[in-house]
């Protein structure tokens, strides 16, 4: 099956404790990307990957890292995690940047107190 | 790259009733897709319409594309308690292009 697949689904942590969230697809698919989803403000877009060691910045990248050593893994670092990073995110992938559909995974419910 | 700007913020009908939401965009586009999120889910893909495209059926869906208007509609006909979902659009400049995303239409069907 298709899937885009994220862990942990939810996440507790404390202000400056290193987190990873890991997404993973199985459709050989070039493009993947990150977002963060807020009330009010919609989805907005962390980091992006057009491969293979090619990423960057979407409109909300600070206080991010990514990396995408293998085509089916982009992992989001944060590195030091703060309160305004309490959020929804979503990691997407797609074949082609922008011309066929995305696949979304099921998102990962950020709190960091 | 741009995102799209849903109309309107919030939608409530009966079952049974047709839903229209309708979509905005500043510049030329390449194609234009319309996306589906249940509650505190991932976005589901439901329609990619291309710029050369005025019009695009999938089930109960229905998408046009005016491009003179810079303008979509995604129209749900016969709705159901499960489509009760917020929907989005994404319209794209060019084949790499961003994909964006506005704050989308949160549609409320009551059985």
């Amino acid at each position: 099956e298709a899937q885009v697949t994220q862990n942990p689904r939810y996440l507790i942590t404390v202000t400056g404790k290193k987190l990873t969230v890991t997404c993973s697809q199985n459709m050989n698919h070039e493009y993947m990307s990150w977002y963060r989803q807020d009330p009010g403000l919609g989805l907005r877009q962390i980091y992006y990957s057009m491969n293979v060691e090619v990423t960057d910045k979407g409109d909300v990248p600070e206080g991010y890292k990514v990396s995408r050593k293998e085509k089916r893994n982009f992992p989001l670092i944060l590195e030091s995690p703060s309160p305004n990073q309490t959020s929804l995110y979503f990691c997407a992938s797609s074949f082609e940047q922008g011309y066929t559909e995305a696949f979304f995974g099921q998102g990962t419910r950020l709190t960091v107190v | 790259s741009q995102q799209g700007e849903e109309d309107p913020q919030a939608l409530s009908i009966q079952e049974g009733e047709n839903a229209t939401m309708n979509c905005s965009y500043k510049t030329s586009i390449n194609n234009l897709q319309w996306y589906r999120q249940n509650s505190g889910r991932g976005l589901v893909h439901l329609i990619l319409i291309r710029s050369n495209e005025r019009e695009k059926h999938s089930g109960r869906l229905r998408v046009t594309l005016d491009t003179s208007k810079k303008s979509s509609s995604l129209l749900i006909t016969a709705s159901r308690a499960a489509d009760t979902a917020s929907y989005f659009c994404a319209p794209q400049e060019t084949s790499g292009s961003r994909l964006t995303f506005g704050e989308g239409t949160q549609l409320t069907v009551n059985p």
